[in-house]
């Protein structure tokens, strides 16, 4: 079982929709992260997150340390918003989920 | 403006050769990392680099090689003992100060096996 398990694996949704990607973990961490990988294959980091909610412009990440799990919102997607969303834990070194990839239509 | 910087961005080798793909970075960080990634699957770690002259083994080092002669530069060799090459693979570096284990990637080489 990997330790960072992101579901779905494959999201398509219409613009102007609110989409939630999951990350579950099985171990401890001092951090988790999202980043986005564009079709390019480049990665960004979107959020670093120890404790509760962040949010930039209109993406919402949040984090429960106790049920070891996380969430990226992304409210009314837009089709720029296509792309590999990847949830990764930080304990004592990386560990990456497979990736969300998300297709919004206009 | 601070990144970092891989190439070539795609590349085609023929089986039995070896490859290098090139990695630099001007963001002074100290830790330097190559990932793999394959279809399906989260990123897994080939070598990191915390120090110039010094570097360690990931999950997957078999068939690869790494040197740190330089603070920026940390290029991956992918040799003919390494089975399945075809992959996409990514550099990436962070603060090493830092223990929540940011990371500021590259934009990746594509390679090939014919």
């Amino acid at each position: 079982k990997n330790e960072v398990e992101q579901s779905p694996q494959n999201l398509t949704a219409q613009e102007g929709e609110f989409i939630t990607i999951n990350c579950s973990y099985s171990v401890g961490i001092s951090a988790l992260h999202w980043l986005q990988q564009h079709p390019g294959g480049g990665i960004v980091s979107l959020f670093m997150l120890s404790s509760g909610k962040k949010k930039h412009g209109r993406l919402i990440a949040t984090i429960n340390i106790q049920e070891k799990h996380s969430s990226l919102h992304i409210t009314a997607s837009h089709p720029r918003d296509s792309a590999v969303y990847i949830c990764a834990v930080n304990n004592n070194d990386m560990r990456f989920g497979a990736g969300t990839r998300l297709t919004v239509k206009p | 403006d601070g990144g970092i910087t891989q190439s070539p961005k795609y590349l085609f080798r023929k089986e039995g050769q070896n490859v290098t793909l090139s990695c630099e970075q001007n963001l002074n960080h100290d830790a330097m990392y190559w990932y793999r990634q394959d279809p399906g699957q989260g990123l897994r770690l080939i070598y990191y680099s915390q120090i110039v002259n010094d570097f360690q083994k990931g999950d997957i080092a078999e068939g690869y090689s790494v040197s740190r002669e330089k603070k920026e530069s940390f290029p991956l060799t992918v040799t003919s003992a390494q089975k399945n090459p075809t992959a996409f693979y990514l550099c990436a570096s962070s603060i090493l100060t830092a223990n929540t284990g940011e990371l500021f990637f590259g934009e990746g080489s594509r390679l090939t096996v014919l």
